[in-house]
C-alpha cells in the first residue's frame, strides 16, 4: 500500500529553535509538494519539486525556510528560526507527472501532515 | 489574494438529505477543478474533479457541477451519509502550473 509519509506527526518548540520535517514520497513519482495548512488560508503551497529540481518556492518566506529533495526518496521542509506565527499543520504531497507535463488527472497523494506548535 | 474560495466554512446535514457545498474562483485560465475530502489528524485525499470542457461530472454519490461563466462550481453528495462529516476543499489549476487550494468547508452529517 504505497502512501506518503511524514515525520515527525507533531512538534512543539520553542520561537527561534531550528525545525526540520521530513517527507518521503510515493516510490516513483517524480513531483513533490509542501503545503502548509491555516485556518484562514486553508492549504497554501509553500514549494515543489519534479525531478528533484525546485520549480516554485514563491510561497515560502525566503529569509527562514528552505526546501531541500537531497534524495528521490526524501524531502525536508526546515525552518530556521521559527517564529509563533508558523504554527500550522505542514502537508507533503506527492504525484506522477508525465513528461509532456499536467494532464487531464492530476492527484496529488497527501502525507497524513506535521503538526507544528511554536511556543 | 485568495483566487479559490470557499465562503461557508462550515455545514451541518440530515443524513439522507443533499449536501451541497460551493466554491468560487477568479482566475479564468484554470481549466481543471478537485475536490478532496480530509479526515481529522489525515492528509486530503481526492474525491472528484472535473475539467473545464464539462459542466458535470458524477461518481456514485458524488456530482460535482461547473458554471464557467459565473466562476462557480459545488459538490453535490447524495444521499449523505455519517461517513461523510470531514472538511472538504476545493482546488483549481491551469495546465502545467500550481494547484490553488480553497479554505475547506467542514461538513457534518447528522444521524
Amino acid at each position: 500500500d504505497a502512501r506518503v509519509t511524514q515525520t515527525p506527526r507533531h512538534k512543539v518548540t520553542e520561537m527561534g529553535q531550528e525545525v526540520t520535517m521530513r517527507c518521503q514520497p510515493i516510490l516513483g513519482h517524480n513531483t513533490v509538494f509542501w503545503y502548509r495548512q491555516t485556518m484562514m488560508q486553508g492549504l497554501e503551497l509553500l514549494a515543489y519539486f519534479r525531478n528533484r529540481a525546485p520549480l516554485d518556492d514563491s510561497g515560502m518566506p525566503k529569509d527562514r525556510f528552505s526546501a531541500e529533495m537531497p534524495d528521490a526518496t526524501l524531502a525536508t521542509l526546515k525552518i530556521q528560526p521559527s517564529e509563533p506565527r508558523d504554527s500550522a499543520v505542514y502537508f507533503c504531497a506527492s504525484g506522477l507527472v508525465p513528461i509532456g507535463g499536467w494532464t487531464s488527472y492530476n492527484e496529488q497523494f497527501f502525507g497524513p501532515g506535521t503538526r507544528l506548535t511554536v511556543l | 489574494d485568495q483566487q479559490v474560495k470557499q465562503n461557508s466554512p462550515s455545514l451541518s446535514v440530515q443524513e439522507g438529505r443533499i449536501s451541497i457545498l460551493n466554491c468560487d474562483y477568479t482566475n479564468s485560465m484554470f481549466d481543471y477543478f478537485l475536490w478532496y475530502k480530509k479526515y481529522p489528524a489525515e492528509g486530503p485525499t481526492f474525491l472528484i474533479s472535473i475539467s473545464s470542457i464539462k459542466d458535470k461530472n458524477e461518481d456514485g454519490r458524488f456530482t460535482v457541477f461547473l458554471n464557467k461563466s459565473a466562476k462557480h462550481l459545488s459538490l453535490h453528495i447524495v444521499p449523505s451519509q455519517p461517513g461523510d462529516s470531514a472538511v472538504y476543499f476545493c482546488a483549481a489549476n491551469s495546465t502545467g502550473n500550481q494547484f490553488y487550494f480553497g479554505t475547506g468547508t467542514s461538513l457534518t452529517v447528522i444521524p
